[in-house]
């Protein structure tokens, strides 16, 4: 069964360096999404791509987030600046179509950093 | 704003009983989707079971069924014959169906404990 992968596994950082997390939606998908949950609190929404752009963004996603879809099957989320406050597990996840409703989700990266 | 919350942190089952995991939301919607998902250890969120709001009938997927009580906003999840394989971390999440919003806003989770 087709799933949505996630690499790294583990990310660690020092504090000011750029990041990039990668994300290989499930193929015949359309709609792609960033998550992220801090540890021991809420998986919180931070970003939909459909059509290569934004369709929605959370307060979260603030200048220092970036998402791209360098080519047919890579979906990505930048971090230009990270900060202690951004270590968190980030999750991709994506969806069929909207009517759908169903997203399907990535294992997660953890990023930690120092 | 929505909010979704899960008053259990942790929950605990023996094997073959049935556990009930509780989730309540808050919205001023009348049309929505709730979910949950269930997070096995080191694994992706899955799907467990989809409920619509508009639907007054509880769904159920084989050993997993929900109770849906709209007018109280709650929205549990009942495991019958409890497996091992069942342990987990359970998401309730809440989906708007108004155009243009397409993100999930998720609960705290329960984390199930399945005893042998």
């Amino acid at each position: 069964e087709p799933e949505v992968t996630q690499t790294p596994s583990h990310q660690v950082t020092q504090m000011g360096q750029e990041v990039i997390l990668r994300c290989v939606p499930i193929s015949n998908h359309l709609y792609f999404y960033w998550y992220r949950q801090i540890l021991g609190q809420k998986v919180e929404f931070l970003v939909s791509f459909y059509n290569n752009e934004i369709s929605e963004k959370s307060e979260i996603f603030d200048d220092q987030f970036s998402v791209e879809r360098p080519d047919g099957s890579n979906f990505t989320l930048k971090i230009r600046s990270t900060k202690l406050e951004d270590s968190a597990m980030y999750f991709c996840a994506s969806s069929e179509r909207l009517v759908s409703r169903t997203q399907f989700f990535g294992p997660g990266t953890r990023l930690t950093v120092l | 704003a929505q909010t979704v919350t899960q008053s259990q942190p942790e929950m605990s089952v023996q094997e073959a009983e049935t556990v009930t995991l509780s989730c309540t939301y808050d919205t001023s919607e009348s049309d929505y989707y709730l979910f949950w998902y269930k997070q096995p250890p080191s694994r992706q969120m899955i799907l467990v079971i989809r409920q619509e709001a508009y639907k007054q009938q509880n769904a159920t997927e084989n050993r997993f069924s929900v109770n849906f009580q709209k007018a109280a906003k709650s929205f549990s999840l009942k495991i019958s014959d409890s497996q091992l394989g069942d342990a987990a971390m359970y998401f309730c999440a809440y989906r708007s169906s108004t155009s243009g919003t397409y993100k999930y806003i998720f609960g705290t989770g329960t984390r199930l404990k399945v005893l042998a």
